[in-house]
């Protein structure tokens, strides 16, 4: 893996389905991978900021798991609401340094 | 409201104008970050200041042009912009290189 990427590039769930996604991201130099939730018309806010293999992170029904041998974290959503709609970034910091490396988002739509 | 303000929202300019975009945190971040967002395309980082120096540039044309005065405020000078560049503009912020990044609303800008 070269660059940072996301499946699925979109998604349709009904209210109060469980869900997840995936960022695949390259595992070489690894140091931290972010997730942003982006709202449209809203700027993207942050969710998790994971450095360690096998972390997990939670915040409300919201959680991500990350895997930094094999190079993929995976977001999860359980019991989608309406206003989980948005599209959901991740991004890898390799090498220490201030460079994050976007994917190109999960748009997920959450219908009543 | 993520502490992260730009201005202005919106901006239309013929080839040869020039402008600037502006950004401004109060958040005490000693890193900002410009990004650019094409439809489709991942966010794309463009340039990183970390305490007022600039660290990152990301093969960015030299018709865009940042200037950092101090640490809570960051201009995109633009000059002579081709019809390519029409994209959304975000600004974002970080207490360090490695924390998670707070993003302004962005600054769409058309180019005719």
């Amino acid at each position: 893996i070269l660059n940072v990427e996301q499946s699925p590039q979109s998604l349709h769930v009904q209210e109060g389905d469980s869900t997840n996604f995936t960022c695949s991201f390259p595992s070489s130099n690894f140091y931290a991978l972010h997730w942003y939730r982006w709202e449209t018309a809203k700027s993207p806010e942050a969710l998790f900021v994971m450095t360690l293999n096998g972390d997990e992170k939670k915040k409300g029904r919201i959680s991500a798991t990350l895997n930094t041998k094999e190079g993929y974290s995976y977001l999860y959503i359980k019991g989608s609401q309406p206003e989980d709609s948005a599209t959901y970034l991740c991004a890898s910091l390799t090498g220490g340094g201030n460079k994050l490396t976007f994917g190109t988002g999960t748009q997920l739509k959450v219908e009543l | 409201e993520t502490g992260v303000t730009q201005t202005p929202r919106h901006l239309v300019m013929g080839m040869t104008n020039k402008k600037s975009l502006k950004c401004e945190q109060h958040l005490g971040h000693n890193a900002m970050y410009w990004y650019k967002q094409s439809a489709k395309k991942p966010l794309e980082l463009m340039f990183v200041y970390s305490l007022e120096e600039r660290v990152e540039n990301n093969s960015v044309p030299s018709r865009f042009s940042p200037e950092c005065p101090n640490s809570s405020h960051l201009f995109l000078h633009l000059h002579t912009l081709q019809p390519e560049d029409s994209a959304l503009y975000l600004c974002a912020s970080s207490r360090t290189g490695h924390q998670p990044q707070h993003f302004g609303d962005g600054t769409r800008l058309s180019i005719l």
